[in-house]
């Protein structure tokens, strides 16, 4: 059974680009979760989709969005990017109103903006 | 505003001895509380929860303690291993489950276990 997987592993764009990172949940889950480690501090909650739909946000910009597919699938899109975008972003599933102890974190994707 | 703390950016310890990883939060509506485990290139893993109701959860070598009226939680890791070394993070949550607002993370804490 795997896990939540992220891809790609590793990119690096440049300022102003755009970028798409994709997860795929752990068998099972609905819900996706988005989070950004930037070096040296906690993941940042950026979104939560369920039911193909934004649920809830944490305190990030407009240029940050998602979406979620029929197979629970996401995405996770950054427009314009900045060198401050450069970070570990990391996708977590659950099942929708599973205790948090339920919810499992990729590996993520190391984002490098240049 | 960080809302929840981890004053220590780094901690050894000796192989056998007692971990005891320390958390502060300032935010009164949080009511349930983990603790991570990370490793280099992978996602954080959960390692044990709290809720607010109790002040101690135990589960094998890890404990968590909760102090509510102090915002105070700490891990205890009885006796540490080679395999502890990781970072580990504190996250806090209003409500047990469900994901609303996501959790709100802490900066970690980087164990290292000498032998």
């Amino acid at each position: 059974d795997a896990g939540v997987t992220q891809s790609p592993t590793h990119l690096i764009k440049t300022r102003g680009q755009q970028v798409t990172l994709r997860c795929s949940p752990k068998s099972g889950h609905d819900t996706v979760s988005w989070y950004q480690q930037a070096l040296g501090q906690g993941p940042q909650f950026i979104f939560q989709y369920y039911e193909e739909e934004e649920r809830q946000r944490g305190n990030f910009p407009d240029r940050f969005s998602g979406h979620q597919f029929p197979n629970y699938s996401s995405e996770l899109n950054v427009n314009a990017l900045l060198l401050g975008d450069s970070a570990l972003y990391l996708c977590a599933s659950s099942l929708k109103g599973a205790l948090w102890d339920e919810q499992y974190f990729g590996p993520g994707t190391r984002l490098t903006v240049t | 505003d960080q809302q929840v703390k981890q004053n220590s950016p780094s901690l050894s310890v000796q192989e056998g001895r007692i971990s005891i990883l320390n958390c502060d939060y300032t935010n009164s509506m949080f009511d349930y509380f983990l603790w991570y485990k990370k490793y280099p290139a992978e996602g954080p893993t959960f390692l044990i929860s709290i809720s607010s109701i109790k002040d101690k959860n135990e589960d094998g070598r890890f404990t968590v303690f909760l102090n509510k009226s102090a915002k105070h939680l700490s891990l205890h890791i009885v006796p540490s291993q080679p395999g502890d070394s990781a970072v580990y993070f504190c996250a806090a949550s209003p409500y047990s489950g469900g994901g609303a607002d996501g959790l709100t993370f802490g900066k970690g804490t980087h164990l290292i276990i000498q032998p």
